[in-house]
């Protein structure tokens, strides 16, 4: 079946570095890949996705790419700020479902 | 983006009392919601597909009986945990599908509560 596989938390960074989280991934055909964020106290958000080979998602200086050789789709920004802090899931979703897959989730904690 | 609410968002309770758990999208009709548990340092496992106006269709190893899902309007669905446990104590989470949503593909996207935390002493 399905996999998400994500790096364990937590990851603790102070401001302005450099973030990687990674996710690998197993699935069958060609799924859409996504990365979740959730705040503390708060649900879900969609905060980027990709649906096919070597597509780059990206949304508030956040980046992934869908690399279908190597089923990867880390999450990358350049500088990260406090405001940063929450909880990352990567999820991928097969076919035409509509039920992601998702991953343990990372915990990334920026300090000033 | 469309809202979903829960409600409510942490609780506490006796081991055998019953707990009822509503998730409501605000601005948009969601024919199809979904209940998932959450456990600390683990991945969101879904529970079940809530369907309005029918049954709700639970995953391979969920009691059906234990958690009880009730979807009766395009706004509203509820899970009751039946006669708590302390093995229950858990992060509930739903999300809503929002038909007028899509993603790429054309599958819709679902939009996510801010979850309920059990607790069952």
């Amino acid at each position: 079946g399905d996999s998400v596989t994500q790096m364990e938390g937590p990851v603790t960074l102070s401001e302005e570095a450099f973030l990687t989280i990674n996710c690998t991934y197993t699935a069958t055909g060609y799924p859409s890949l996504f990365w979740y964020v959730q705040y503390p106290g708060e649900g879900l958000q969609l905060l980027l996705k990709a649906t096919k080979a070597d597509d780059k998602g990206s949304n508030k200086g956040f980046e992934a790419t869908y690399r279908k050789e190597t089923t990867s789709f880390h999450l990358e920004k350049g500088s990260v700020q406090v405001s940063d802090s929450a909880v990352y899931f990567c999820a991928l979703r097969s076919g035409g479902s509509y039920i992601p897959t998702f991953g343990r989730g990372t915990s990334l904690i920026v300090h000033p | 983006g469309a809202v979903v609410s829960q409600h409510p968002s942490r609780v506490i309770c006796k081991s055998g009392t019953s707990v009822k758990i509503e998730c409501r999208s605000l601005d948009f009709q969601a024919t199809t919601m979904f209940w998932y548990r959450q456990f600390p340092k683990q991945s969101l496992m879904l529970m079940a597909t809530s369907n309005e106006g029918s049954k709700a269709t639970y995953e391979q190893g969920v009691e059906k009986d234990k958690f009880l899902i009730n979807h009766a309007s395009l706004t509203l669905s509820t899970l009751t945990v039946t006669s708590a446990h302390p093995e229950d104590s858990s992060f509930y989470i739903c999300s809503a599908r929002d038909l007028a949503s899509t993603s790429g593909g054309g599958v819709n996207e679902q939009f996510f509560g801010p979850g309920t935390r059990l607790t069952v002493l």
